[in-house]
């Protein structure tokens, strides 16, 4: 069966860096795009990007460009995303999901605290 | 960014009872290639989003047909027949067809 397992949560410092990842398992890891979305209360649901797996192409909302980094690893199937810089609005529940467009299947999210 | 303004934000339903959700966009959703990417999703209580319908009337894998959805261009419906207690949770819809991908704000479906 399709599954995302993501790594565990974080706790980091202002102005320092996070690198989550998305491992796949359970279908062809390079034949869907992987997509990242960011939850907050205050916020909601937003989308950062997606990256194609095979190429290593990405596409990102213009908000996140310079916050997050999005890479592969298809030896692994996994997926990671770093986020830069980071300060108290980075703190929130990060999804990965399988797909571009529409996210089929999404991971268990991974919490990040920013705090000094 | 296309707004997705989705009402009520809180819907109290009692069990075996109908309920619709409307989701509006700003501008419409149907891409040049002819589709609308418009899906909507549950999150229930501590866990993650998961796909319910996509473009717009598609109901994912799994899905009973309890759940329908329907609309065009900029108003959008998800209808949700004989409500049981694990259809409660937060709706939300999503488009894809301009990006970057932007969600509603979410429904809350709650007991009455």
């Amino acid at each position: 069966q399709v599954q995302l397992q993501q790594s565990g949560a974080e706790l980091a410092k202002p102005g320092s860096s996070v690198k989550i990842s998305c491992k796949a398992s359970g279908y062809t890891f390079t034949s869907y795009y992987i997509s990242w979305i960011k939850q907050t209360t205050g916020q909601g649901l937003e989308y950062i990007g997606y990256i194609n797996t095979g190429s290593g192409g990405t596409n990102y909302n213009e908000k996140f460009k310079g916050k997050a980094t999005l890479t592969v690893d298809k030896s692994s199937s996994t997926a990671f995303m770093q986020l830069s810089s980071l300060t108290p609005d980075d703190s929130a529940v990060y999804y990965c999901a399988r797909g571009g467009a529409d996210f089929d299947y999404w991971g268990q999210g991974v919490m990040v605290t920013v705090s000094s | 960014d296309v707004l997705m303004t989705q009402t009520p934000v809180s819907l109290p339903v009692s069990l075996g009872g109908q309920v619709s959700i409307s989701c509006r966009s700003s501008q419409s959703l149907v891409h040049s290639d002819g589709n609308t990417y418009l899906h909507w999703y549950l999150q229930k209580p501590g866990q993650s989003p998961q796909l319910l319908i996509y473009r717009v009337s598609n109901r994912f894998s799994g899905v009973p047909d309890r759940f329908s959805g329907s609309g065009s261009g900029t108003d959008f419906t998800l209808k949700i027949s004989r409500v049981e207690p694990e259809d409660l949770g937060v709706y939300y819809c999503l488009q894809s067809t301009h990006f970057p991908w932007t969600f509603g704000g979410g429904t809350k479906l709650e007991l009455k």
